[in-house]
């Protein structure tokens, strides 16, 4: 299987339940920020956006919340899934001209 | 429609031996970029090319180069490959680097050198 996910934080989650998965980001410039999924085996996934401007985007399922003040991003999934079991991880762009930079992410595992 | 498209999906190399991966997007992007992955490290640049005809090393450039060959393609070559080059390599294409658009990724090449 992958091993990408070694080392990583795990949060388990009861199936039904909602998730919240939590990334602390370090740039206090940084004016864009994405969550990615990714599934063993597979490349990272584009889940949702935000940026600097908004506190909260919704999405089908996905919920993302951004505290600028303590420059902290969460994703929040409702009614988790097996199918929602992956490394979940956050990713920002410096605002000026660096591409993405990745955080190292979290293993979501759901407890059917 | 495809998206980013890597090839191959597995190689192993010996010490020493050259390779080149290759990578194609069908979404009319302008930037690509190369990643790494390691257990516990997160996926780390290695080059990107922000537009046909640029190219820039990123956060662990040595020991590797890159050809943007048209606005499609970019591949990444490993010269003379070590064991510590051992990963899964990650190709992405988004349209900016800084335009605050996602990346989009492959599915990446896994490559063990013994």
């Amino acid at each position: 299987g992958e091993s990408v996910g070694l080392h990583l934080p795990t949060l388990s989650v009861q199936e039904g339940d909602n998730s919240i998965i939590n990334c602390a980001y370090s740039n206090s410039a940084s004016d864009y920020f994405i969550w990615y999924k990714q599934e063993s085996g597979k490349g990272p996934q584009f889940i949702i956006d935000i940026r600097s401007n908004m506190d909260k985007r919704q999405g089908q399922r996905v919920t993302v919340l951004l505290n600028k003040t303590v420059k902290h991003l969460s994703l929040q999934i409702a009614a988790t899934q097996p199918g929602d079991s992956a490394v979940y991880f956050c990713a920002e762009n410096f605002k000026g001209n660096t591409p993405l930079v990745f955080g190292k992410g979290t293993r979501l595992s759901v407890i059917a | 429609n495809a998206g980013v498209t890597q090839t191959p999906k597995f190689q192993v190399l010996k010490t020493g031996q050259s390779m080149t991966l290759q990578c194609a997007q069908d979404m009319n992007h302008n930037s690509m970029y190369w990643y790494r992955q390691d257990p516990g490290m997160g996926l780390r640049l290695i080059y990107y090319s922000a537009s046909e005809g640029t190219t820039d090393k990123g956060e662990v450039p040595n020991g590797y180069n890159v050809s943007r060959l048209n606005k499609r393609e970019f591949s990444l070559r490993l010269e003379s490959a070590a064991p510590s080059q051992t990963s899964v390599y990650f190709c992405a294409s988004s349209q900016g680097p800084f335009s605050n658009q996602p990346q989009h990724f492959g599915d990446g090449t896994r490559l063990s050198i013994l």
